[in-house]
């Protein structure tokens, strides 16, 4: 079964400290990754996908097969980077997206 | 180029009653996705149209159906509502429906089934 999971939901880091998001799959084709951010009272909107391997706001995700997971880690978070972060797997052939349950992340001053 | 817009942005319904929840695609997009995201999950695939057509489907009972319009805005309609029905409902749209393109959410309709 495809399954999407992210086993914190909420985490909090003081600003400067690294943050690791966690997400593992579950999926038998070749997945395609996604993390997805929704700040406050704002619309869910994309960060980043695997296949493009770009960093953006200073976020990485590297796809681990091996492990079946896509962690999204920042070395130094910001107060700006606190939101919600679903990590969702790409089903081709379908073109639907599974989300996991989300982590809020809280970066403490 | 405006967003993914949505109405309306929250309602009430009775259990039994049913609803139409209305979508706005991105200027310039084809495909609309509808997800449900009940409290403390994440959203859930309920179906996309491409072209109006429907071009999958997520694991819903047929009283969710939807429309694509010619001008690529959408409806999803719930018939025979349940109190579980009860989610924020998101519509999300793209250039082509591929997995490469990026897809855009709306804000999305509360749905409070009592």
């Amino acid at each position: 079964a495809q399954r999407v999971t992210q086993p914190e939901k909420l985490l909090s880091v003081f600003k400067g400290a690294p943050v690791e998001l966690k997400c593992n799959y579950s999926y038998s084709g070749s997945p395609e990754l996604f993390w997805y951010v929704q700040y406050s009272r704002q619309r869910l909107q994309l960060l980043l996908r695997h296949i493009s391997r770009e960093s953006i706001k200073g976020f990485t995700a590297d796809l681990n097969k091996g492990e079946t997971s896509f962690h999204l880690k920042k070395p130094f978070a910001q107060e700006e980077d606190s939101a919600m972060y679903y990590c969702a797997l790409g089903s081709s052939g379908t073109y639907k997206y599974i989300f996991g349950t989300g982590t809020r992340l809280k970066v403490l001053a | 180029e405006t967003g993914v817009t949505q109405s309306p942005t929250h309602l009430i319904k009775t259990r039994g009653q049913q609803v139409t929840l209305r979508c706005s695609s991105q200027s310039g997009h084809n495909t609309v996705s509808w997800y449900q995201q009940a409290l403390g999950q994440g959203p859930q695939f309920i179906f996309q149209y491409y072209r109006e057509e429907e071009n999958g489907r997520g694991n819903f009972p047929p009283r969710f159906s939807g429309l694509q319009f010619p001008n690529y805005s959408s409806e999803l309609n719930v018939n025979a509502l349940e109190l579980d029905d009860s989610a924020l409902y998101l519509c999300a749209s793209s250039l082509a429906g591929s997995l490469s393109d990026t897809i855009y959410f709306g804000e999305g309709s509360w749905l409070t089934v009592v």
